[in-house]
């Protein structure tokens, strides 16, 4: 079984704060992702790995990059969190199309 | 670049019809449509996915339509169970390296 784990569930910060959101697979998958879910918008694709040290911007990056030193390990970082990215942040990886998804974050901006 | 639109947004059915959830994408060089069901408090998991090659698929009570000349595919659920009450996300492919767009999604309820 694929297993998708990120480190938080629920997550609060404050405006400006630096944010890390980490993603680890365990199935050597090479495509990583992660994605912001809102209602009504949808899986929106923010940054996209496929391979280590690796990455793709995705729909939409902006307030957002990534870091990819390992395989299993693909992590988000908010630089100065802002309220409008409160939101539920899930990470994936793929081999070949199927994406398998984490449990996701929800990370509330103050 | 790929555009996925999804219809309805929400579908309320009695248990035991039908349900059917139909997207529409822009980019004719498309092969590869994955529907996703992501459960209340739940992961998004794959549940069927059909490729340009063929034109219907179908694993037990759901199956998927692909229409590649008017470019669209649907899904269709049939003799729905409240189990089958979720978020139902397709997907089309966006360039390479297996990255997919998704639509908005559509809200099933089945009413028991």
């Amino acid at each position: 079984d694929v297993k998708v784990t990120q480190s938080s569930r629920y997550l609060v910060k404050r405006t400006g704060e630096k944010v890390f959101l980490e993603c680890v697979q365990d199935m050597d998958h090479e495509n990583m992702f992660w994605y912001r879910q809102d209602p009504g918008l949808g899986l929106r694709l923010i940054y996209f790995s496929y391979d280590v040290k690796m990455k793709e911007k995705g729909d939409i990056p902006e307030g957002y990059s990534v870091s990819r030193e390992k395989k299993e390990r693909f992590s988000l970082i908010l630089e100065s969190a802002s309220t409008n990215q409160t939101s539920m942040y899930l990470c994936a990886s793929s081999f070949p199309h199927e994406q398998f998804f984490g449990p996701g974050t929800r990370l509330t901006v103050l | 670049g790929e555009n996925v639109e999804q219809h309805p947004s929400t579908l309320s059915v009695q248990e035991g019809d039908s349900a059917v959830i139909k997207c529409t994408y822009s980019d004719s060089a498309s092969n590869y449509f994955p529907w996703y069901k992501q459960e209340l408090g739940k992961r998004p998991q794959l549940i069927i996915d059909i490729r340009s090659n063929v034109g219907e698929k179908k694993d037990q009570r759901i199956a998927v339509t692909l229409n590649k000349t008017a470019k669209h595919f649907s899904l269709h659920i049939t003799e729905t169970q409240p189990e089958d009450s979720a978020v139902y996300f397709c997907a089309a492919p966006k360039t390479s390296y297996d990255k997919v767009i998704f639509g908005p999604g559509t809200s099933l309820s089945v009413i028991p």
